[in-house]
C-alpha cells in the first residue's frame, strides 16, 4: 500500500477536465515536500509531467496543471485527448521513510 | 543530449541474484544523481535506491536496504544495481533515472533508462 493515496482510475469524455488527487500526510507533502507527476503511457517510459507542484516541463501542454494544498496534490487534465490515455503517479519525499515516495498511480480513461 | 541506456533483460531463478546496468551520456557523469525505480506487472512506481557517483554514496529505499546495491563505475559512466535473494515478486521492468537539476528541494526524475525487464521464474 502506497504512502500516497491516489483513486485507481478516473476517466472522462473527450474535452473533460480530470482530476487526480494525491494524498499524503505530514511526514510527506505535509511537512513541505514538493510533489511530481509522471505520465506513463502504454508500453512507455515514464515522462515526467508538472515539477515542484505547479511547473511543466519543456514541451508539456498547458493543459496539465498541478496544485499543492496541505498535505495533498492534484493533476488536472483540461480539454481531455485520447492520447492522454495513461497511467499517472504522484512523487514526492517522506521524512519518516528517508526516501522518495510514488503514490499507486491513477489510470486515466477517455470515454 | 542525456542518455541512459540499460542492459538487457534477464531470466533469473528464486534465489539468486541480478545485477542490471545503466550507462550515461551527455552529461558530467559526477554531478548527477542515478536512482533506480521499478514497476512490476500490475503494480505501480517503486523507489529502489540512488548513488551520487562523485561521492560514492548510495542510499536504500527502507524496503530493499537487506538485498540492494547501487555502485558507480566512473571510468565507464555506468551504475549498477544489484539485487539478490531474488523471488518471484521481484519480476519488474526496473528503470535507472537522472535527478532533475530544477528540482532542489524534493528529487524528481527527468531522464529515463529504456527500462530491463527482470523475470523470476524456477
Amino acid at each position: 500500500q502506497s504512502v500516497l493515496t491516489q483513486p485507481p482510475s478516473v476517466s472522462g469524455a473527450p474535452g473533460q477536465r480530470v482530476t487526480i488527487s494525491c494524498t499524503g500526510s505530514n511526514s510527506n507533502i505535509g511537512a513541505g515536500y514538493d510533489v511530481h507527476w509522471y505520465q506513463q503511457l502504454p508500453g512507455a517510459v515514464p515522462k515526467l509531467l508538472i515539477y515542484v507542484n505547479d511547473n511543466r516541463p519543456s514541451g508539456v501542454p498547458d493543459r496539465f496543471s498541478g496544485s499543492k494544498s496541505d498535505t495533498s496534490a492534484s493533476l488536472a487534465i483540461t480539454g481531455l485527448q485520447a492520447e492522454d490515455e495513461a497511467d499517472y503517479y504522484c512523487q514526492s519525499y517522506d521524512s519518516s521513510l528517508t526516501g522518495v515516495i510514488f503514490g499507486g498511480g491513477t489510470k486515466v480513461t477517455v470515454l | 543530449q542525456v542518455q541512459l541506456v540499460q542492459s538487457g533483460a534477464e531470466l533469473k531463478k528464486p534465489g539468486s541474484s541480478v545485477r542490471v546496468s545503466c550507462k550515461t551520456s551527455g552529461v558530467t557523469f559526477d554531478s548527477y544523481t542515478i536512482n533506480w525505480v521499478r514497476r512490476a506487472p500490475g503494480q505501480g512506481l517503486e523507489w529502489m535506491g540512488k548513488i551520487i557517483p562523485f561521492l560514492a554514496v548510495a542510499h536504500y529505499a527502507l524496503e530493499f536496504q537487506d538485498r540492494v546495491t547501487i555502485t558507480a563505475d566512473k571510468s565507464t559512466n555506468t551504475v549498477y544495481i544489484e539485487l539478490t535473494s531474488l523471488r518471484s515478486e521481484d519480476s519488474a521492468l526496473y528503470y535507472c533515472a537522472i535527478e532533475g537539476r530544477f528540482c532542489t528541494s524534493t528529487s524528481c526524475f527527468d531522464s529515463w533508462g529504456q527500462g530491463t525487464l527482470v523475470t523470476v521464474s524456477s
